[in-house]
């Protein structure tokens, strides 16, 4: 069964480093999505992506981060100095269309100390 | 997106039906219920979801209200493995656009042999 891959599964990280995630959405897929969930606390929306362009963006979304399709299949969050505050669960998920349903990956926990 | 209300926990003996309720009272007419769930720090599981009449696949059936306002998600025969947070989600449905999903804290539904 196809499922949406993220690497690494764990990263630790300086605070004010940049730090790069990655994902593999489902290869039929044409809508990506990261989330992330601080320990203990919701799941977020962070920012959706299709066509090459961001489609939406939360209030957490600032300039400190970035997304990109680098290739026809990798899926990247870039956060470039990374805070303290950062350090989550993140998850990428992905759709065949953006009324459909998004499959997640398995998360990337990111630790900034 | 409408907002939800869910029970905080609930517990289920292995074997039994369980059934989770949601309240979504404010849902619009393009608006379909969605139902994910969380095990343990893994990434959100897609379940099930439906816009009016009742659904059924492998994992779960839902049933939502005639009026819309709130729905059910029923695991058949759950298992210790169905442990989870079980998140019910409103979201809209627009051709096109990709829509985001907003988690609430969810029920977490606890099997017990």
């Amino acid at each position: 069964e196809p499922e949406v891959t993220q690497t690494p599964s764990h990263q630790v990280t300086q605070m004010g480093q940049e730090v790069i995630l990655r994902c593999v959405p489902i290869s039929n897929h044409l809508y990506f999505y990261w989330y992330r969930q601080i320990l203990g606390q919701k799941v977020e929306f962070l920012v959706s992506f299709y066509n090459n362009e961001i489609s939406e963006k939360s209030e957490i979304f600032d300039d400190q981060f970035s997304v990109e399709r680098p290739d026809g299949s990798n899926f990247t969050l870039k956060i470039r100095s990374t805070k303290l505050e950062d350090s989550a669960m993140y998850f990428c998920a992905s759709s065949v269309r953006g009324n459909t349903e998004a499959f997640f990956g398995q998360g990337t926990r990111l630790t900034v100390v | 997106d409408a907002k939800t209300t869910q029970p905080t926990s609930m517990d289920c003996a292995e074997g039994r039906a369980a059934n989770l309720p949601c309240n979504h009272s404010t849902i619009s007419g393009n608006e379909y219920v969605y139902w994910y769930r969380q095990i343990h720090s893994q990434g959100p599981q897609y379940i099930i979801h439906g816009l009016k009449n009742n659904e059924t696949n492998e994992m779960a059936s839902l049933i939502i209200t005639e009026d819309r306002k709130s729905s059910t998600l029923i695991l058949p025969h759950a298992t210790l493995r169905d442990t989870a947070v079980y998140y019910c989600i409103v979201r809209v449905s627009i051709t096109g656009t990709a829509s985001k999903l907003t988690f609430g804290t969810g029920t977490r539904l606890q099997v017990t042999l």
